[in-house]
């Protein structure tokens, strides 16, 4: 069964020090998604993508965060500087069709960040 | 200010009985709602979802109900099993197309 693959699983970092995170999505499917999820909370979206383009990056703190979807498959999330605040679950999901639609989304294993 | 509320705190029950889990939300206007089941270091996996003309969708053990009125969803596991002690999160469609989650509710089912 096809999944969602990230890397790294754990990452910890210094603050304001830069960290990446890797997302490879379920091949086929149009529309990846970034969440983050702090311990104790549900997850709370960053940025969508459909193809290449951003649909909504309207949670993301643009001073610092930044996502990219060159090709329209995998992804990458970077956090320049890291700091104590972003220490959290980093979540990678995936869907067939457009943004809006009521797929399913698939999320991958997320990326566990701790920043010291 | 809009929300969505799960129980906020665990749920314990006995194996065999039925789990009832609560999602409460205000000022939201959802077409549809979506439950996910999501275990300890791992991400959410996705079990129903129900549309707002739907009053209530089976799938095995699984229950959901949607009640527009009350704005109201509830999540029912029956003969519960250990091996259905996770976090459950409700998810909803947001005015700008995207999920948003509720907080989850922590399921424990005691053998």
């Amino acid at each position: 069964e096809a999944e969602v693959a990230q890397s790294p699983r754990y990452k910890i970092t210094e603050k304001s020090q830069a960290v990446a995170f890797w997302c490879d999505p379920i091949s086929g499917h149009a529309t990846l998604y970034w969440y983050r999820q702090i311990l104790g909370q549900g997850p709370e979206l960053l940025v969508q993508f459909q193809d290449e383009s951003v649909v909504d990056d309207s949670q993301l703190p643009k001073d610092r965060f930044s996502a990219e979807r060159l090709k329209g498959v995998d992804s990458t999330l970077k956090i320049q500087p890291a700091e104590l605040g972003d220490s959290a679950m980093y979540l990678c999901a995936s869907s067939p069709r457009l943004a809006g639609s009521t797929d399913t989304q698939y999320f991958g294993p997320g990326t566990r960040l701790t920043v010291l | 200010s809009q929300k969505i509320e799960q129980n906020s705190e665990a749920l314990n029950i006995q194996e065999g009985k039925t789990a009832t889990l609560t999602c409460n939300y205000t000022n939201y206007s959802p077409a549809y709602l979506q439950w996910y089941r999501q275990d300890p270091g791992r991400g959410p996996v996705f079990l129903l979802l129900i549309r707002e003309n739907e009053k209530e969708k089976r799938k095995e053990r699984l229950k959901v109900t949607f009640d527009t009125t009350l704005k109201q969803s509830l999540f029912h596991i029956t003969a519960s099993q250990p091996a259905d002690s996770a976090t459950y999160l409700c998810a909803l469609d947001g005015a700008t197309n995207k999920l948003i989650f509720g907080t989850g509710t922590l399921l424990a089912v005691q053998p």
